[in-house]
């Protein structure tokens, strides 16, 4: 049973627009998220994470938003640029365990 | 810079062969992880490893065993190859005070 989601398994968007890649989890106990940028042929990289205690986490172009009542993040890119073309993932846990829960990924194309 | 090196980036094995992965991470990290990444799965944890000679199951764990004798080095064991075991392997690697994974390049297993 899948406990984090992402929905959408691909994106097209068009370079300088915002990119917006979408989560949903099931597990009420997760308190930590993260995503993960993956290329071909590469291991995935992290990119930012949000604890629960925040709604909003921002580094440079990338922005995670984290609405707990609907158990729903998103990662927004903003200016998008070809560069930004892989999959990504999102991952949720519960305290400090080592059992993280990924998503299937999304698959993003910045079309320049 | 953390660095999680894998052992082979391709292997061909034959159904019931006995497989070993190797990964190995050079930044003292308590965790260490094996995933199996499969199209419209995602990352799937296998084991993964809290300190030496510790382990604990996955969300998959069944096929498989692992290895750790060396704090740096976690070995995945495919006792007994199948061609359902056809994937990417992933290692990742994790400080305990810190919820992000490093991880390798990945392994694509092919069994035939």
């Amino acid at each position: 049973d899948q406990q984090v989601k992402q929905n959408s398994p691909s994106l097209s968007v068009q370079e300088g627009r915002i990119s917006i890649l979408n989560c949903d989890y099931t597990n009420s106990m997760f308190d930590y998220f993260l995503w993960y940028k993956k290329y071909p042929a590469e291991g995935p990289t992290f990119l930012i994470s949000i604890s629960s205690i925040k709604d909003k986490n921002e580094d440079g172009r990338f922005t995670v938003f984290l609405n707990k009542s609907a158990k729903h993040l998103s990662l927004h890119i903003v200016p998008s640029q070809p560069g930004d073309s892989a999959v990504y993932f999102c991952a949720a846990c519960a305290g400090f365990g080592n059992q993280f829960y990924f998503g299937t990924g999304t698959s993003l194309t910045v079309i320049p | 810079d953390v660095k999680v090196t894998q052992s082979s980036r391709y292997l061909v094995k034959r159904t019931g062969e006995k497989v070993f992965l190797e990964c190995v991470q050079d930044m003292d990290h308590e965790n260490m992880f094996w995933y199996r990444q499969d199209p419209g799965l995602g990352l799937r944890l296998i084991y993964f490893s809290y300190d030496v000679k510790m382990k604990e199951k996955g969300d998959i764990p069944e096929g498989y065993s692992v290895s750790r004798e060396k704090k740096e080095r976690f070995s995945l064991i495919l006792e007994s190859a199948s061609t359902n075991q056809t994937s990417m392997y992933l290692c990742a690697s994790r400080r305990t005070s810190s919820e992000t994974q490093y991880f390798g390049p990945g392994t694509r297993l092919l069994v035939l």
